[in-house]
């Protein structure tokens, strides 16, 4: 069975500075997805960045993107130049290539809190 | 833009109650999901449904159930609250066309069983 595993539950980090919030995961698939998912205080999950196991460029949306690293099994997310709207818990999320285009699984790391100080 | 609602933010109810939490989807998606999130252990999948009428378990699925009548509604029931229920419940929903779709995800709702 696959596992996400984020070993940070808290991070901080100062207004316009940048911040990587770490992911690792175990499973013997070789396709696959990853996710990082933000969930602000009291608002709704959106989806911030996608990455394919398949492809060896790491995804990049504005100023976040990841840093995978398929061997090692890592996949974290870097923000830069970190904005007070940054503020959220974010969750890293695999999803298995196989079968997914029926059920859409995921398994869901543990979270990790963002602060961001004015 | 994809709108995924759940009927109420907040529920207080007794051990022992039936509760129903009710998810709404308005992008004709085929699937649907429940999880619940819980402090230190991430978003857990409850239940999810591939279309109409079709539902399998997730991860944790005990002392739950689903319905989905309509491909727009899914339903969690909890047949007999309990206290170690009380959790934040997120509903999502998700094209079936590839692996890559994204999940949508409702603002959840937050049960508390006393």
């Amino acid at each position: 069975a696959q596992t996400v595993t984020q070993s940070q539950p808290e991070m901080s980090v100062q207004e316009a500075e940048t911040v990587t919030l770490s992911c690792t995961y175990d499973t013997s698939e070789s396709d696959y997805y990853l996710f990082w998912y933000k969930q602000p205080p009291s608002r709704q999950m959106i989806l911030v960045i996608r990455q394919e196991a398949y492809k060896q460029q790491n995804a990049t949306e504005n100023r976040f993107s990841v840093n995978f690293q398929k061997a090692a099994k890592s996949f974290s997310l870097k923000i830069s130049d970190s904005q007070l709207g940054d503020a959220a818990m974010y969750f890293c999320a695999y999803r298995s290539y196989r079968g997914s285009s029926n059920t859409g699984k995921l398994i869901f790391g543990q979270g990790t809190t963002l602060q961001v100080k004015p | 833009d994809v709108k995924v609602t759940q009927s109420s933010r907040y529920l207080v109810k007794r051990t022992g109650e039936k509760v129903f939490l009710e998810c709404v989807q308005d992008m004709d998606h085929e699937n649907m999901f429940w999880y619940r999130q819980d402090p230190g252990l991430g978003l857990r999948l409850i239940y999810f449904s591939y279309d109409v009428k079709m539902k399998e378990k997730g991860d944790i699925p005990e002392g739950y159930s689903v319905s989905r009548e309509k491909k727009e509604r899914f339903s969690l029931i909890l047949e007999s609250a309990s206290t170690n229920q009380t959790s934040m419940y997120l509903c999502a929903s998700r094209r079936q066309l590839g692996a890559q779709e994204t999940q949508y995800f409702g603002p959840g709702t937050r049960l508390l069983v006393l």
